[in-house]
């Protein structure tokens, strides 16, 4: 089993639609969470950090449930721009404190007119 | 100001050779780490130094493979004898510290490895 896991899509959306993302993992020591975005031939950058309350990011919505050990990720109106591979990322901060980042496969979002 | 930076941006080498790979982080960022990208997947770790000293080797897939930051700034990953499943990208990122769980890392734009 992948330390982290993602459905990879496509997610095919309209402008304007919310879309939802989920992801899975199976380190129950993680400490910290992140989703990161990539476009197209480009590195990776952070879109946002995940807290175990929950966070908002304008249009993103990020949450996280310890006991199923599951990330989510809303994004509300879709744009044109948010089409991209989203990656989920997870710190497994057991190995020695720093960070190492475990990384999802991916979900690829298209967002069409 | 400027990014994470990588040379040689693509590497097309022949099946037994050495390969030097180039990573220049942010001015001042203490962690280093690479990563190799297929296409497809997300960055799996490969490596990580804390200034000059690598913490961490375990993702580095066998022998062949070795990387330096003597002085704590550039890092150099060696692949020795390269084989057709290096074939990769290999990307680079830095971040401030690693006091914090939740320090950004920044990634570089990574150097297209292709093994003939």
């Amino acid at each position: 089993r992948k330390e982290v896991e993602q459905d990879p899509g496509p997610f095919n959306v309209p402008e304007g639609a919310t879309v939802a993302f989920n992801c899975t993992y199976s380190n129950s020591a993680s400490q910290s969470f992140f989703w990161y975005r990539q476009d197209c031939r480009k590195e990776p950058k952070l879109l946002m950090s995940v807290y175990s309350s929950g966070n908002e990011d304008g249009r993103f919505t990020a949450q996280l449930n310890r006991a199923s050990q599951y990330i989510s990720l809303l994004i509300r109106d879709s744009k044109l721009s948010d089409s991209a591979t989203y990656l989920c990322v997870v710190n497994p901060l057991g190995s020695g404190g720093y960070n190492k980042l475990i990384f999802g496969a991916g979900t690829r979002l298209a967002v069409h007119p | 100001g400027a990014g994470v930076s990588q040379s040689p941006r693509y590497k097309v080498t022949k099946r037994g050779q050495d390969v030097a790979l180039r990573c220049d982080p942010i001015s001042g960022h203490v962690s280093l780490y690479w990563y190799r990208q297929a296409l497809g997947q997300g960055p799996e770790f490969l490596t990580y130094f804390n200034y000059e000293a690598q913490q961490d080797k375990s993702g580095l897939p066998n022998d062949r493979f070795s990387a330096e930051r003597p002085e704590g700034s550039i890092s150099t990953l060696t692949i020795q004898r390269t084989e057709q499943r290096d074939s990769a990208m290999y990307r680079c990122a830095s971040s401030h510290t690693s006091e914090s769980s939740y320090n950004e890392q920044f990634f570089g734009p990574g150097t297209r490895l292709t093994v003939l």
